[in-house]
């Protein structure tokens, strides 16, 4: 069975200031894919990222970097110089290949960005 | 332009009373799926579709039901809610299955008296 947590429930932090959301993740298969999702106030649900098990690359963009360490199960989230746009809940997800339908998300993190 | 549309997006019902919410994609999406999403249990996956006609079970299918006629359409049936169903629903798409990203439609918030 696949799960995903994500520790922190709340974070929040000054403008400017780089934050850490951690997400660490449970499977069995060896091959499978890892997502990072924003839920601004708003409501809707916006993609940031797509990883699959085998490109443990770190990716940068802009002032979003994600750290995958298979080693650990993690698939961290980095922002950095936070800005109050960043205000939002953001959920890890996690999909197998083998268990072809199923999504498991993380329980959401919220981050609020204070000016 | 590409999107995942939802019917309602608000919707205030009595508890017996059969609705439908309706989702639709323009992508030609293989893949369709259901979330609920709650205060601090993040979306949880209720049913999904990998193809007309192919549906499965995801985490939380009671008392829900789905179908899938056409590509571009995957309903959502309470068939007699209840207050446990009070929630908000997110409808999403895909190419083939849930390892693609998924796009989501903006939500239909539901309160079951």
């Amino acid at each position: 069975a696949q799960k995903v947590t994500q520790a922190q429930t709340e974070i929040s932090v000054v403008e400017k200031e780089d934050v850490t959301l951690d997400c660490v993740y449970e499977t069995r298969d060896t091959t499978y894919y890892l997502f990072w999702y924003k839920q601004p106030p708003s409501g809707e649900l916006v993609f940031l990222i797509r990883r699959n098990s085998f490109d443990e690359q770190n990716e940068i963009s802009g002032r979003y970097s994600w750290n995958f360490q298979k080693s650990t199960s993690s698939f961290n989230f980095t922002i950095t110089a936070s800005q109050v746009v960043d205000s939002a809940v953001y959920f890890c997800a996690l999909s197998e290949a083998e268990g072809a339908g199923k999504s498991t998300f993380g329980d959401g993190t919220t981050l609020t960005v204070k000016p | 332009e590409a999107q995942v549309t939802q019917n309602p997006r608000y919707l205030i019902t009595v508890t017996g009373k059969k609705l439908t919410v309706t989702c639709s994609q323009n992508m030609n999406h293989e893949y369709m799926s259901w979330y609920r999403q709650d205060p601090g249990l993040g979306l949880r996956q209720i049913y999904y579709s990998m193809n007309v006609e192919v549906t499965d079970k995801g985490d939380v299918p009671e008392g829900y039901k789905v179908s899938r006629k056409e590509k571009r359409n995957f309903p959502l049936i309470l068939e007699s809610p209840s207050p446990n169903q009070t929630s908000l629903y997110f409808c999403a798409s895909s190419r083939t299955e849930a390892k693609e990203t998924q796009y989501f439609g903006p939500g239909t918030r539901l309160l079951v008296l």
